[in-house]
């Protein structure tokens, strides 16, 4: 029974095309997040919801937009790829506990940009 | 704001040898602190976490680590390497004044020789 589930795991595209990738927590928390990994292995965040509300936003292109339909999904759409883009993009949940719970993650979506 | 640094982007250690993986973070109110691992193709687990109830802290497969508030450290470490613990380690942290985000460090490829 996975925890937090993405869709899909690899996603293969051209550049200038438009993606989504989706998001799944059945964990019952609060809080969820997108990370990018690029190919040293750094984690950089992009985005956090807490409820539906959107609480973090990093420095990130206006190419990619967050949706959050509920506080189970967190979903991420990005337009125009381009090939910086190409990387490994975390979904993770956390409860809102003053920063004290651990953050639970999926298993990611490997985006290459051809 | 906050930082983490681990030192040694890569560490190789003998089966059956000591494994020590350094973090330091700079925070001048003491902060929650955690380990992850990550398999290759797969998302970060946590091992353990600090929320300053012990300053020694024992989580999954053996491994613990200790939080000294005096060099502002949280290294992790396990008696006895296994093979099956050659992956990727990150030591994050978060703030206690609930900005819900995480910093996590470069990361530390550990290897495990036969």
């Amino acid at each position: 029974d996975t925890a937090v589930s993405q869709t899909p795991k690899y996603l293969v595209t051209q550049m200038g095309n438009d993606k989504s990738i989706k998001c799944e927590q059945n964990l019952g928390h609060d809080t969820m997040y997108w990370y990018k990994q690029d190919s040293k292995k750094f984690l950089k965040i992009m985005f956090s919801y807490n409820n539906k509300e959107l609480i973090i936003n990093e420095t990130v292109p206006n190419r990619f937009s967050p949706k959050s339909p509920d506080k189970a999904h967190l979903n991420l759409h990005i337009n125009s790829l381009e090939l910086g883009d190409s990387a490994v993009y975390f979904c993770a949940s956390s409860q809102a506990d003053r920063g004290s719970q651990p953050q639970h993650f999926g298993d990611g979506t490997r985006l290459s940009i051809l | 704001a906050q930082s983490v640094t681990q030192l040694g982007s890569h560490v190789s250690v003998s089966e059956g040898a000591l494994v020590l993986l350094r973090c330091n973070y700079s925070s001048s109110v003491p902060p929650y602190l955690f380990w992850y691992v990550q398999y290759p193709n797969q998302g970060l687990q946590l091992l353990l976490k600090y929320t300053s109830a012990a300053t020694l802290v024992k989580g999954i497969n053996g491994f613990e680590a200790e939080f000294k508030k005096s060099e502002t450290s949280f290294h992790l470490t396990k008696p006895s390497a296994h093979m099956s613990d050659a992956a990727e380690y990150f030591c994050a942290v978060s703030e206690p004044s609930g900005t819900y985000k995480y910093i996590f460090g470069t990361g530390t490829r550990l290897k495990v020789l036969a």
